[in-house]
């Protein structure tokens, strides 16, 4: 089984829903991030989470929101879509340290 | 966030050929740097954590190394193999975040 699982791996909605994407872990870490992936862009950090109580914005969190419910679960919420997040997102976990980082499998959303 | 840059951003090698190509990094505030391969429609997996001057790494036909003082990172792939058609990533880390590149994409041809 994987270590990192994202839901759902693809997902069209149309501009102004409310859209949800999930991540979860068995790896037992505590961090936890947020990317998005576009065509010639790095993986751009959109929230990280360091443990439960800590949330931080990050490079371009405008748009979004998370919620951190338990150590295993971190979700991102696009609370009205537009079509310019339409991306690969990506979740993530680390334990610290160097701060290697292990990725799940991704989202592919599209906004119409 | 860091300005971490790639280059160059693909690049076609014959297989058998070896190739090589470069992550360039701000080198003040420096904490590590990471590669990540990325194969399509596959979670990028981490190759190599760096953090001191002068490191080497190498798994199998891959290798980098790293440069702080200038600021660069050089990842090599030996003896290229369809199969190390990727896209290759790097990131520096900086206040337990990392701040990726655009990738390079590698294309081997058989």
């Amino acid at each position: 089984d994987a270590d990192v699982t994202q839901t759902p791996r693809n997902r069209i909605t149309k501009t102004g829903k409310r859209i949800m994407l999930e991540c979860s872990q068995t790896k037992g870490h505590d961090r936890m991030y947020w990317y998005r992936q576009d065509p010639g862009l790095g993986l751009r950090l959109i929230y990280y989470s360091f443990d439960v109580k800590d949330i931080n914005k990050g490079e371009i969190s405008d748009g979004y929101s998370v919620s951190r419910q338990a150590q295993a679960k971190f979700s991102l919420s696009l609370e009205s879509a537009i079509p310019n997040q339409t991306a690969l997102y990506f979740c993530a976990t680390s334990d610290g340290g160097a701060e290697t980082q292990y990725f799940g499998p991704g989202t592919r959303l599209l906004v119409l | 966030i860091l300005n971490v840059e790639q280059s160059p951003q693909s690049l076609h090698v014959q297989e058998g050929d070896s190739t090589n190509f470069t992550c360039s990094f701000p080198s003040s505030n420096f904490y590590a740097l990471h590669w990540y391969r990325w194969e399509t429609a596959k979670s990028p997996e981490a190759l190599f954590v760096m953090t001191l001057n002068g490191d080497e790494k190498k798994k199998g036909r891959i290798s980098a190394t790293l440069n702080t003082k200038e600021g660069y990172s050089y990842l090599y792939i030996k003896g290229s193999q369809p199969e190390d058609s990727a896209t290759y990533l790097c990131a520096c880390s900086n206040d337990y975040k990392l701040s990726f590149g655009a990738g390079t994409t590698v294309t081997v041809r058989a």
